[in-house]
């Protein structure tokens, strides 16, 4: 069964330095998403990505973070200078229609990078 | 501010018996609600979705849905030990972005 996968598990990094998270949707998907689960509290939304442009972000996503589809597989999440309190789970999800023609837009979840920042 | 509201347990069953986890949820235009299954340290595992008022039935689990009281509810027959785990009901308009609930942890004792 297709599934999304992400890399690395675990990132360990200094506050301040820059990190790259990896996902690799399923390959029929269309959209792609960023989640954060902070250690303890709900998953939050951080940004949605469509047709190599951003869809939708929260206001957690601020200058600090980007995305992107480098390819026509990989989807990163880069965030520039880690600080302490982006220490999270982050989830990389995608899903195929993002309910358009008013089909349930299903999101399948990765399994998730942990970064901690030191 | 869009918000999904879960009442944190832990619910505790035993082993054989009904489950009932339940979410509220503010925004009235929210379209389709789903549960997803978290185990500690893991990522959201999705259960079921359901996006019509009424019941919707899959092997154990019975997913409930009342928009005219922004009420979701999940009902998880003959519970196992392995159902033990945080169930996070989330909810979104179509293409947007899943509001999750902060979960009820369930513990089914054997």
């Amino acid at each position: 069964e297709p599934e999304v996968t992400q890399t690395p598990s675990h990132q360990v990094t200094q506050m301040g330095q820059e990190v790259i998270l990896r996902c690799v949707p399923i390959s029929n998907h269309l959209y792609f998403y960023w989640y954060r689960q902070i250690l303890g509290q709900k998953v939050e939304f951080l940004v949605s990505f469509y047709n190599n442009e951003i869809s939708e972000k929260s206001e957690i996503f601020d200058d600090q973070f980007s995305v992107e589809r480098p390819d026509g597989s990989n989807f990163t999440l880069k965030i520039r200078s880690t600080k302490l309190e982006d220490s999270a789970m982050y989830f990389c999800a995608s899903t195929t229609s993002g309910g358009a023609f008013g089909i349930t837009d299903t999101q399948y979840f990765g399994p998730g990078t942990r970064l901690t920042v030191l | 501010q869009k918000e999904v509201e879960q009442n944190s347990g832990p619910l505790s069953v035993p082993e054989g018996a009904i489950a009932s986890l339940n979410c509220t949820y503010s925004d009235r235009g929210s379209q389709s609600f789903f549960w997803y299954r978290q185990y500690s340290g893991k990522s959201p595992e999705l259960i079921m979705f359901i996006y019509s008022n009424g019941d919707k039935e899959d092997g154990r689990f019975t997913a409930q849905l009342n928009k005219a009281s922004q009420y979701v509810s999940l009902l998880i027959r003959d519970s196992q030990p392995s159902d033990s785990a945080t169930y996070l009901c989330a909810v979104n308009q179509a293409g947007t972005a899943l509001i999750f609930g902060k979960g009820t942890t369930l513990s089914v004792s054997s």
